[in-house]
């Protein structure tokens, strides 16, 4: 049972592709997060939204374009990616951006680039 | 700037053992949250606790029990007479008391509780 959801839970692509992957938060939160984890390191985080507005860009590659509609849903799309970008993404969200607030996440889209 | 080491990479137990996993921070804020969080073999992130710095007491909840001491920059986790469904990989995580949204991750323990 949660609270976030996230489709497709797997994606393999080619390089030259265009994907998406959604988001959708069942806890009437107003922040929402991208984070990415790869093998062998710690969750990176890639995007923030509150209140449906953009207020984190951790350096993220252009190949990466995020984008919140609404509260509820957070969509990440993917074009000419690389081998290297080849991770499961997790979306998360919060009541609040706030730092005490805490974060609940969905159980990731794993993405593999060949 | 923020970091969190966790530095048991793996921990295998047989069921009915217990468990400690330690997370060491470095923060130079007075402010600042703590959390844990379950990873099992499905993906998803599941939340365990929070913390925050001006709150040491110990919490227990079921099995599981934290230990959080500032002085030593911990905030340990214990599961108690572990089960098979507790094989997961458990994050420390923590997070600035400001404005900055990153929530800075160890790299995580593998738990691994044989029948």
């Amino acid at each position: 049972e949660t609270g976030v959801t996230q489709t497709p839970r797997h994606l393999v692509m080619g390089m030259t592709n265009k994907k998406s992957l959604k988001c959708e938060q069942h806890l009437g939160h107003n922040a929402m997060y991208w984070y990415k984890q790869s093998a062998k390191k710690p969750l990176e985080l890639m995007f923030v939204y509150s209140l449906e507005e953009r207020v984190e860009n951790n350096s993220v590659p252009s190949r990466f374009s995020p984008e919140c509609p609404n509260s509820s849903h957070l969509f990440l799309h993917l074009h000419t990616l690389q081998p290297e970008d080849s991770a499961l993404y997790l979306c998360a969200s919060s009541q609040g951006d706030g730092a005490g607030k805490t974060q609940y996440f969905g159980p990731g889209t794993r993405l593999l680039v060949l | 700037a923020q970091k969190v080491t966790q530095a048991q990479t793996e921990i295998s137990v047989v069921e009915k053992e217990d468990v400690t996993l330690d997370c060491v921070y470095e923060t130079r804020d007075t402010t600042y949250y703590l959390f844990w969080y379950k990873q099992p073999p499905s993906g998803e992130l599941v939340f365990l606790i929070r913390r925050n710095s001006f709150d040491e007491q110990n919490e227990i909840s079921g099995r599981y029990s934290w230990n959080f001491q500032k002085s030593t920059s911990s905030f340990n986790f214990t599961i108690t007479a572990s089960q098979v469904v507790d094989s997961a990989v458990y994050f420390c995580a923590l997070r600035r008391g400001s404005n900055d949204y990153k929530l800075s991750f160890g790299a995580g323990t593998t738990v691994t509780v044989r029948a």
